[in-house]
């Protein structure tokens, strides 16, 4: 299958500070990734669509302006944790959407566990 | 809105036995997606449906794209240690964001040895 690579796979950080994580399709063009957060023993919840060229789409509740989104080229997206907190220490996992001719999936990064202090 | 239930939320067996899980919904799906996610790591893809009533294998797993196409299935034969993880089933969120899934909230499966 397709890889997908994401880093750092973790971040120990102060409060206050920001943090970038970096996803990147290794061998596939992805213009849509997609920025998941899990909690322990909980399913994955998604925090917004990333589009190559464009604004990223935020779900309900999740704030752009502390989840900053970049996808600069057709292989990476970035979500920068602007002044981090410790209640925003999950799993952060990005996933990108591949697109054959007739059937789409999506492939997902390790994950970057953030831990902030 | 479109929501997954999956089923069972969590299994202990021994070693060597057959593993049945599944996904169901109240609306239509055209993909099911079955992924396994290891402590730590991101889901790994195992096996893609794309039509109704389609069988697949990849290695000791099987699933199935129900032929109502609101249901899917994974099996796992004669499991083993490294079988231990938690399974999602995913779909395709119609309506949310381009291309973005809905998942099921997963198996939890234990393997005894």
């Amino acid at each position: 299958g397709a890889v997908v690579s994401q880093h750092p796979s973790r971040v120990i950080c102060k409060s206050g500070t920001s943090v970038k994580i970096e996803c990147r399709s290794l061998d596939f063009q992805a213009t849509t990734m997609f920025w998941y957060r899990q909690f322990p023993k909980q399913s994955l919840m998604l925090m917004a669509t990333s589009n190559e060229g464009s604004k990223a789409t935020y779900e309900q509740g999740v704030e752009k302006d502390k989840f900053l989104i970049n996808h600069a080229s057709l292989t990476l997206s970035t979500l920068t944790v602007t002044s981090a907190h410790p209640e925003d220490s999950s799993f952060y996992i990005c996933s990108a959407r591949h697109s054959g001719a007739f059937q789409e999936t999506q492939y997902f990064g390790p994950g970057t566990r953030l831990l902030v202090l | 809105g479109q929501q997954l239930n999956q089923s069972p939320q969590s299994m202990f067996i021994q070693e060597g036995e057959d593993v049945s899980m599944n996904c169901t919904s109240s609306s239509i799906f055209n993909t099911w997606l079955w992924y396994k996610q290891d402590p730590g790591e991101g889901p790994v893809l195992l096996i893609a449906l794309y039509k109704a009533g389609e069988l697949t294998s990849n290695g000791r797993l099987t699933a199935q794209f129900g032929i109502t196409r609101k249901d899917s299935f994974l099996n796992i034969s004669a499991s083993i240690p490294s079988d231990v993880g938690i399974y999602f089933c995913a779909g395709p969120n119609y309506g949310g964001s381009q291309g973005n899934l809905i998942f099921g909230k997963g198996t939890k499966l234990s393997v005894k040895p």
